[in-house]
């Protein structure tokens, strides 16, 4: 069955980087997009950028160009997100999710807490 | 402030139906799909409506999308207790070349 499984929880100080995994499985990794959608404790869902895992091309949200990063090791069927300058407005639940916009399959969430 | 508008939340009492508003633009609901996503608490949000009113394999009847120009609806009919949850729109926008969510609704079952 098809799962993306991402790293645990993590806490870092402002100005710290963080980079969140998401593990792919059960189904060909380089045929559909991965996003990443991130939701603050009590608010909503904010798209921050999606990746072709073929073609290795990224988008990003205009709020998150040049502090966002997001790679992939198709080797591993593993997507990652790099959150750079962080700040504690980034503290949030991250999620990776399968797909352009229509988000069948998501990953559990990793908290980043952003505290000094 | 989000590119689409919802209200923050609605309510009704089990077997009423209700309906979850969506207001966008042009370049977006206007123009693209509308997805509706179910995120109950503590969990992922879960894919109920895409494309045109298709709901996924699991998801009842019950739940149905519709469109008009630049604004989008949520009908859940027959409320039932488990359908207490955040509500949320999603559409791709072409303006800004990425998908775009709705702030949520928060649905209360009385």
């Amino acid at each position: 069955q098809v799962q993306l499984v991402q790293s645990g929880a993590e806490v870092r100080k402002p100005g710290a980087s963080v980079k969140v995994s998401c593990k792919a499985s059960g189904y060909t990794f380089t045929s559909y997009d991965i996003n990443w959608v991130r939701q603050a404790t009590g608010q909503g869902l904010e798209w921050m950028g999606w990746m072709n895992p073929n073609s290795g091309n990224t988008g990003y949200a205009q709020k998150f160009q040049g502090r966002v990063t997001i790679t992939r090791n198709t080797s591993i069927s593993t997507a990652y997100m790099e959150v750079s300058s962080l700040r504690s407005e980034d503290t949030a639940v991250y999620y990776c999710a399968r797909g352009r916009i229509e988000y069948t399959y998501w990953g559990q969430g990793t908290l980043v807490t952003v505290s000094s | 402030q989000s590119v689409l508008t919802q209200p923050p939340s609605a309510s009704g009492t089990p077997g009423q139906r209700v309906t979850i508003s969506c207001s966008g633009s042009s370049s977006n609901i206007g123009s693209n799909y509308v997805y509706w996503y179910q995120q109950l608490p503590g969990t992922a949000p879960k894919l109920l409506i895409y494309r045109k009113n298709q709901r996924p394999s699991g998801v009842p009847d019950r739940f149905s999308g519709s469109k008009s120009g630049t604004s989008a609806s949520l009908a859940i009919s027959g409320l039932r207790s488990e359908d207490e949850a955040d509500y949320y729109c999603a559409v791709w926008d072409d303006s800004l070349s990425g998908p775009v969510f709705g702030g949520g609704t928060k649905l209360t079952v009385l």
